[in-house]
């Protein structure tokens, strides 16, 4: 039930093309959602993130759709470029405890193709 | 701000040897603090927490631990390094819901 499933394990994109990487998870008190964004050798970075209350957040060429009847969230990001080309994490944790821990899928790899 | 600093940013150790990795976070007080394990093409495995000085909670069994010596610093430690603990090592904070990683360390253990 902690388990947050991602797929796919990766995808290939033309440049200029949709990138769309989906979640789906169990525990019904998770309310916090954020993506990473990790580049090789580097650290995940916070990306963007989403709570129950919204059914879509955009920043800037990344938007989160979430679904909460689903228990489903995505990535999208438009219009994609070669410098998107990473490994993207999904999560997702309960906020009501600060002792909780995000609960992360295993990891999509990004290719976008110049 | 806040920043999060970890080293060494690499290190080679051989099998056997003792192991300290450090974690320090600038700009924050009492954060939460994280260890993770990251294999080579893998997903990110949570090591330890701590929610306070010198409380640890360890999420998976091995030969690592680690400590807490002071409010924003994180320590890995081992006595006896194995072959299987090559990785990317990540220490991440967290206050309220946003959580933050650091740059990491890649060990490689010969």
């Amino acid at each position: 039930q902690q388990q947050v499933k991602q797929s796919p394990q990766s995808l290939i994109v033309q440049k200029g093309g949709i990138s769309i990487i989906n979640c789906a998870y169990e525990n019904t008190a998770f309310d916090y959602f954020p993506w990473y964004q990790q580049f090789p050798g580097k650290g995940p970075a916070l990306l963007i993130a989403i709570r129950p209350d919204v059914s879509e957040k955009k920043e800037g060429r990344f938007t989160i759709s979430f679904n909460k009847s689903a228990k489903q969230f995505s990535l999208h990001i438009m219009d994609s470029q070669p410098g998107d080309s990473a490994t993207y994490f999904c999560a997702a944790t309960p906020t009501n405890s600060g002792y909780s821990t995000l609960t992360f899928g295993k990891g999509t790899m990004l290719l976008v193709s110049p | 701000s806040q920043t999060i600093h970890q080293w060494p940013a690499t290190l080679v150790q051989p099998v056997g040897s003792p192991l300290s990795l450090e974690c320090t976070v600038e700009g924050t007080s009492n954060p939460n603090l994280y260890w993770y394990r990251q294999a080579a093409g893998r997903g990110l495995q949570l090591l330890f927490y701590s929610v306070g000085i010198g409380q640890i909670s360890s999420e998976v069994p091995q030969n690592l631990s680690a400590s807490r010596p002071q409010d924003r610093q994180f320590i890995l430690s081992s006595k006896k390094l194995l072959l299987s603990d090559s990785g990317f090592y990540l220490c991440a904070w967290r206050l309220l819901t946003e959580q933050y990683f650091g740059p990491g360390t890649r060990l490689t253990v010969t």
